[in-house]
């Protein structure tokens, strides 16, 4: 039973450059949700999809945007990075009535 | 709007010490309480949850956590520590039904002497 997958592993950005991170949830998962994670930091909540909408999100700019697909498969997109961009980001799924999440590897972005 | 402080940043204990890592939450209602681990360049992996029920949560690895309402913590435990526990752990809050949201404290970075 594969687990959260994330890609990819590594980016290296420039500042205002646009970046898409991909993630597939667990199987029997379809809520998806991601948070960032700079470094020494806890993970913050970025957003949540079900049902292809989102649902929920935290306190992010409007330059990170998300999209869920039919398979339940994520991507966050993020617009003009900035350097304070630069962090984990880690992408966590559950079962729609379940209260556990599953946690990806994560994808390390550096904005130079 | 929940919180939660992990009040240690660095623990340095010696293997086969046990171990115990606090974890403090502001939630107005039943919080939701995991207890995570994270290996360096890893993702998170959960170690335990509280939703409701025994106090004593049980989870991997050894690990146990208890939920105390008076004094708003669900601190983590182990009897005996490995070296290969040597990881940063994080506690988290997550809201009420109807929101997953889970917030985070900074983290305790684990160490282990052999």
């Amino acid at each position: 039973d594969a687990g959260v997958t994330q890609s990819p592993t590594h980016l290296i950005k420039t500042r205002g450059q646009q970046v898409t991170l991909r993630c597939s949830p667990k199987s029997g998962h379809d809520t998806v949700s991601w948070y960032q994670q700079a470094l020494g930091q806890g993970p913050q909540f970025i957003f949540q999809y079900y049902e292809e909408e989102e649902r929920q999100r935290g306190n992010f700019p409007d330059r990170f945007s998300g999209h869920q697909f039919p398979n339940y498969s994520s991507e966050l997109n993020v617009n003009a990075l900035l350097l304070g961009d630069s962090a984990l980001y880690l992408c966590a799924s559950r079962r729609t009535m379940g209260y556990e999440q599953y946690f990806g590897p994560g994808t390390r972005l550096t904005v130079t | 709007a929940q919180s939660v402080t992990q009040p240690d940043i660095h623990i340095t204990v010696s293997e086969g010490a046990s171990l115990e890592l606090r974890c403090n939450y502001s939630y107005g209602a039943t919080p939701y309480l995991f207890w995570y681990v994270q290996s360096p360049g890893q993702g998170l992996q959960l170690l335990l949850k509280y939703f409701s029920g025994d106090t004593l949560v049980q989870g991997i690895k050894g690990f146990e956590a208890e939920f105390k309402r008076s004094q708003s913590s669900f601190n983590l435990r182990k009897p005996s520590v490995h070296w290969s526990d040597a990881a940063e752990y994080f506690c988290a809050v997550g809201a009420g039904a109807g929101s997953y949201q889970l917030t985070f404290g900074k983290g305790t970075k684990l160490s282990v002497i052999p």
